[in-house]
């Protein structure tokens, strides 16, 4: 069974671009969370997303944004980007949004924005 | 409010003894369960083992054991019989459930060093 695939696996852009990222969930899942991992503020949660629709929300600024697609695929999307989004996007696929027992992970996007 | 403190940056541990790592948590909701990531420098987030809040037995996956004290609001990792292998950041995380919640809270990490 694969994993949670998420690409690209490294990105570099500059200041003002926006860029997409990729999350494939474990075959059978259905929901989608994505998480940005910082040297300073650790592991904080994005946005998550059960049958195409956003369940929860973090709190972050619009500029960061994301969708499902039918098969549960996931992008996330973050437009005018700034040096401070620098980080590790994690997405985790589970079987259903509110199942306490089970979250996996993909192998993250390292994005480096100069 | 609802956390997760893990209260060591960095651990020492030799080859072959045991280690445990500190979580502790704090939610009102009664139902929700606990996590153990284990995070390798190559960034995968690799899931170890979990904690329901109404399992009556602590949690055992190979080599690794949560031990849960409810009432203490606590769930340490423990890892037998350390390998080298075993060197990485490791993050408690919790999942509270029965609302509009399904995220995972996550603290801080405890880097893992493993001596031969």
């Amino acid at each position: 069974k694969a994993g949670v695939t998420q690409t690209p696996r490294y990105l570099i852009k500059t200041r003002g671009q926006q860029v997409t990222l990729s999350c494939s969930p474990i075959s059978g899942h259905r929901s989608v969370s994505w998480y940005q991992q910082t040297p300073g503020q650790g592991l904080q949660f994005l946005f998550e997303y059960f049958s195409e629709t956003q369940r929860n929300k973090g709190n972050f600024p619009g500029r960061f944004s994301g969708r499902q697609f039918s098969n549960s695929r996931s992008e996330m999307n973050v437009s005018t980007l700034e040096l401070g989004d620098s980080a590790l996007y994690l997405c985790a696929s589970s079987m259903n949004w509110m199942t306490n027992t089970e979250a996996f992970f993909g192998q993250g996007t390292r994005l480096t924005v100069v | 409010a609802q956390k997760i403190t893990q209260t060591q940056p960095g651990m020492f541990v030799q080859e072959k003894e045991a280690v445990t790592l500190d979580c502790t948590y704090d939610t009102s909701d009664p139902s929700y369960g606990l996590f153990w990531y284990k995070q390798p420098s190559s960034g995968e987030m690799i899931f170890l083992i979990y904690q329901g809040s109404y399992d009556q037995q602590n949690a055992t996956e190979g080599r690794y054991s949560l031990n849960f004290q409810k009432a203490r609001k606590s769930a340490n990792l423990v890892i037998s019989a350390s390998q080298l292998g075993d060197s990485a950041m490791y993050f408690c995380a919790m999942r509270v459930g029965g609302g509009s919640q399904g995220n995972l809270i996550f603290g801080k990490g405890t880097k893992l060093s493993v001596k031969p």
